[in-house]
């Protein structure tokens, strides 16, 4: 069975304390793994997707990575903005993407 | 900008009442999808349709059915409301094959069941 696992469940932070999250997965072929950024009330945005092993995405204070079993989002020198709950998703066919539970991130000036 | 739009952003309903949760797309997407999220289970797929009048249950249907009789929109129907369905539900969109965006969320009915 396909599963994502995303640790740690929660983060806290001081304004410039860079730090990373985690998603580990288990997925035969995988098809893209996808970052989203939620707001408290809010449904997801999308942040990356990325396809291969090596591969790199940046938005602002945000890097993401690949490898073969786990991606990890690096956030460098976090503001209070960045704090939210970042969640994982790959994809392993046409239509759907399995989630995991999320980090929530607490940014504190 | 593209949108998925849901009805309602809170919503309070009895415990038995059929309750309707309507999600609309702009974006011409063929795929769209209902999750519910609660704390420490993160996003469950409940149902998912990959055309008109076209639906597949996906992990937790139980209670659930689904409408689908145009392209962009989508209903999430709670058949006979029950407490432990008190949840945000999301609805989701995306073109064929989700493509390098994956879904588009819609921003989520806090449906509380009492």
């Amino acid at each position: 069975e396909d599963q994502v696992t995303q640790s740690p469940e929660a983060l806290r932070l001081q304004e410039g304390e860079s730090s990373s999250l985690n998603c580990s997965y288990t997925v035969s072929g995988l098809r893209g793994l996808f970052w989203y950024r939620q707001d408290p009330g809010k449904g997801p945005e999308f942040l990356f997707t990325l396809y291969s092993a090596g591969e790199e995405k940046e938005k602002e204070r945000l890097k993401a990575t690949l490898t073969k079993k786990e991606s990890f989002l690096h956030i460098t020198a976090p503001k209070p903005e960045d704090s939210a709950t970042y969640l994982c998703a790959v994809r392993h066919n046409d239509y759907k993407l399995s989630f995991g539970a999320g980090t929530t991130v607490t940014v504190r000036a | 900008d593209v949108k998925v739009t849901q009805s309602s952003r809170y919503l309070v309903k009895r415990t038995g009442e059929k309750v309707f949760l309507e999600c609309v797309q702009d974006m011409d997407h063929e795929n769209m999808f209902w999750y519910r999220q609660d704390p420490g289970l993160g996003l469950r797929l409940i149902y998912f349709s990959y055309d008109v009048k076209m639906k597949e249950k996906g992990d937790i249907p139980e209670g659930y059915s689904v409408s689908r009789e145009k392209k962009e929109r989508f209903s999430l129907i709670l058949e006979s409301a029950s407490t432990n369905q008190t949840s945000m539900y999301l609805c989701a969109s995306s073109s064929l094959g989700t493509g390098n965006y994956g879904y588009t969320f819609g921003s989520g009915t806090r449906l509380t069941v009492v």
